[in-house]
């Protein structure tokens, strides 16, 4: 079952501008994680955001997450070519639970 | 390290064969999860493993589907006999203590049953 939902579904934009997606999720969580996929390869994760953290950045990225609102975005600033690809989100619920549920991801193009 | 393995890439068999999915994890990762993804479903989690136990298999579609992991170094995924629906991409993870330190995946194995 999916836990978090991406909003846009695709994205297309220039390089040089930044993308912005977000995720929206349902339950209480541990932590939030986004993933990258270029196609045909694995995930490749990127950055995890805790319940008690409400912004990080990771190189030209910036997460922040709303516990309130039950919402996280993903800023890439500066974009290029390179990054496009699938991107999504993560969820680890509490309740001692391991597992990771995921998004289904928003499709970002980056035209040179 | 080379990352997380999976063999075979590609898997393409006849409706009713037996299909083995293999998977060698991180060394040092102690928990192992395989997911299958879909373009209607997305990425589905079938089972994850802690310390070579298995912890949570609800995701398993049916008793079609097993997976075993006899070490720390290897998992399967056994699907007998396949169906059609089971055409997917498997994809194994792993990570150390589980998802509080985000997973590495593997390149997964394209599965496409006729």
């Amino acid at each position: 079952s999916q836990q978090g939902e991406e909003d846009p579904q695709a994205l297309s934009i220039q390089e040089g501008e930044n993308a912005t997606m977000n995720c929206s999720y349902k339950t209480s969580i541990n932590n939030l994680q986004w993933y990258r996929q270029n196609s045909g390869r694995g995930l490749v994760h990127l950055i995890l955001i805790r319940s008690n953290e409400r912004e990080k950045h990771s190189g030209r990225l910036r997460v922040t997450l709303d516990t309130s609102k039950k919402s996280s975005s993903l800023l890439i600033t500066a974009s290029r070519a390179a990054d496009t690809a699938s991107y999504f989100c993560a969820t680890e619920t509490q309740g001692g639970s391991e597992k990771l549920v995921f998004g289904k991801g928003t499709k970002l193009t980056v035209n040179p | 390290d080379a990352g997380v393995i999976q063999s075979p890439r590609h898997e393409v068999t006849e409706m009713g064969q037996e299909v083995t999915l293999r998977c060698k994890p991180i060394s040092g990762h102690n928990s192992l999860f395989w997911y299958r993804q879909t373009m209607m479903r997305g990425l589905e989690l079938l089972i994850y493993f802690n310390n070579n136990v298995p912890i949570d298999d609800s995701g398993m579609p049916e008793d079609r589907f097993s997976a075993k992991m006899p070490n720390a170094s290897f998992s399967t995924l056994k699907i007998q006999p396949s169906e059609p629906r089971d055409s997917a991409v498997y994809f194994c993870a792993s990570s150390f203590r589980g998802a509080g330190y985000g997973y590495t995946f593997g390149s997964g194995t394209r599965l496409t049953v006729v």
